[in-house]
């Protein structure tokens, strides 16, 4: 199993601002989901993170949105840049093997 | 491509009452299936997982789901619903990169 210290739990910000979400994985992990769950919506990938290489995106999320670090086998942050009222979101990250996924305790994102 | 439906968006049972929340994979495979419980503010919570042993799964809080590989289903049922079951639902399955895919949720109801 893992355990996934996700934060901030929660935030209020301004548009045009950013905010840097970070997970810490008490294990060694190849690679980190970071997924969006609008409201009343299901999760939705974002991208998948490797330690050692650039993080893949899915349709719809580019870098210079959601740029994000993976600097080693344990830790993983996510950046919203310059965020509107659309991006008010949980935003989650999870590690996965092939039995089981672990995820954060999400991170509660409102822009105003 | 791997998907997973769920077939209804709302279920609304009395307590009590038997639960059955429906969910529907396509897989050129058999794949490892979830059901994940998201309470209101709350994390994701595993109920139960599926990954290639017994087709008959129980999971915690009474609740069970059972493979059919003829029908590609995986529904989770619960012979008696308490209010403390009122919660949004996800069938989700764990494709050959390690990728969840999710369904769109079930958000069950119970009326007292």
């Amino acid at each position: 199993s893992a355990v996934i210290s996700q934060k901030p739990s929660r935030d209020i910000c301004q548009r045009g601002t950013s905010l840097t979400i970070q997970c810490q994985v008490d294990s060694q992990v190849t690679m980190m989901f970071w997924y969006r769950q609008q409201p009343g919506q299901s999760l939705t990938l974002i991208a998948t993170a490797n330690q050692g290489s650039e993080a893949t995106y899915e349709s719809g999320f580019v870098i210079d949105k959601f740029p994000i670090s993976r600097p080693n086998l344990t830790f993983s942050t996510l950046t919203v840049s310059n965020m509107s009222p659309e991006d008010s979101s949980i935003y989650l990250c999870s590690v996965g093997g092939s039995t089981e996924a672990f995820f954060g305790q999400g991170t509660r994102l409102t822009v105003v | 491509a791997q998907s997973v439906t769920q077939l209804d968006s709302h279920v609304s049972v009395s307590e009590g009452t038997p639960v059955l929340l429906r969910c529907n994979y396509s897989s050129s495979y058999s794949p490892s299936l979830f059901w994940y419980v998201q309470h209101p503010n709350k994390g994701l919570q595993l109920l139960l997982k599926y990954t290639s042993a017994a087709t008959l799964v129980k999971g915690i809080n009474g609740f069970e789901a059972e493979f059919k590989k003829s029908e590609t289903s995986f529904h989770l049922t619960k012979p008696s619903a308490h209010m403390s079951d009122a919660a949004e639902y996800f069938c989700v399955a764990l494709d050959s990169n390690y990728q969840l895919i999710w369904g769109a949720g079930t958000k069950l109801i119970i009326k007292p």
